[in-house]
């Protein structure tokens, strides 16, 4: 199908090895965090949320990290495989508004 | 969490011409909103579509343009109005029962304006 972000950064990691992604928010009152996962031809699928009373948590091979200090929050996939290919957004959300969609990482499993 | 159907799934319009957009939810859900997003490029939020009422568009998009339905808890439709190529994007549903928790979208429309 019709790919999306053509011109989107690239992250390339071995197939089995560990993915990390990462995302600079724009407004240190956000208090709800998301990773959505958009595969080529699809819409964008929700894979973990964070809140802003956290620092960390951890799902199915998927681990989300916020750093307030620095408004900085990162996607670490574990084993990274084939079906992980995909371009991954972070959405920032404040209290009462709609959420804000970063501009996204394409990551490339290579086997 | 909610599954959305969302048709057509791609078109190919003549300019000038206008698409309506169907976006179809399998449960009752208070907030429905249409997407934007343009190749190589992350999602942009058209409008939240109120149910019963006027929808409630961001900076940039007006409904003269995109006009949307919403008659029900479960349906909803954007047209985009007067097509020119710049029009050719990813149009995107998006449903959610509230705002603490993500939201579901569906698969796109692939609108192309030649």
């Amino acid at each position: 199908g019709e790919s999306v972000g053509l011109h989107l950064p690239t992250l390339s990691v071995q197939e089995g090895d560990n993915s990390i992604i990462n995302c600079a928010y724009s407004n240190s009152a956000s208090d709800y965090f998301i990773w959505y996962k958009q595969e080529s031809g699809k819409g964008p699928q929700f894979i973990i949320d964070i809140r802003s009373n956290m620092d960390k948590r951890q799902g199915q091979r998927v681990t989300v990290l916020l750093n307030k200090t620095v408004k900085h929050l990162s996607l670490q996939i574990a084993a990274t495989q084939p079906g992980d290919s995909a371009v991954y957004f972070c959405a920032e959300r404040l209290e009462g508004q709609n959420f804000v969609f970063g501009p996204g990482t394409r990551l490339s499993v290579l086997p | 969490s909610a599954v959305i159907s969302q048709k057509p799934s791609r078109d190919i319009c003549q300019r000038g011409t206008s698409l309506t957009i169907q976006c179809q939810v399998d449960s009752q859900v208070t907030m429905m909103f249409w997407y934007r997003q343009q190749p190589g490029q992350s999602l942009t939020l058209i409008a939240t579509a109120n149910q019963g009422s006027e929808a409630t568009y961001e900076s940039g998009f007006v409904i003269d343009k995109f006009p949307i339905s919403r008659p029900n808890l479960t349906f909803s439709t954007l047209t985009v109005s007067n097509m020119s190529p710049e029009d050719s994007s990813i149009y995107l549903c998006s449903a959610g029962e509230t705002e603490n928790y993500g939201y579901t979208f569906g698969s796109g429309t692939r609108l192309t304006v030649v």
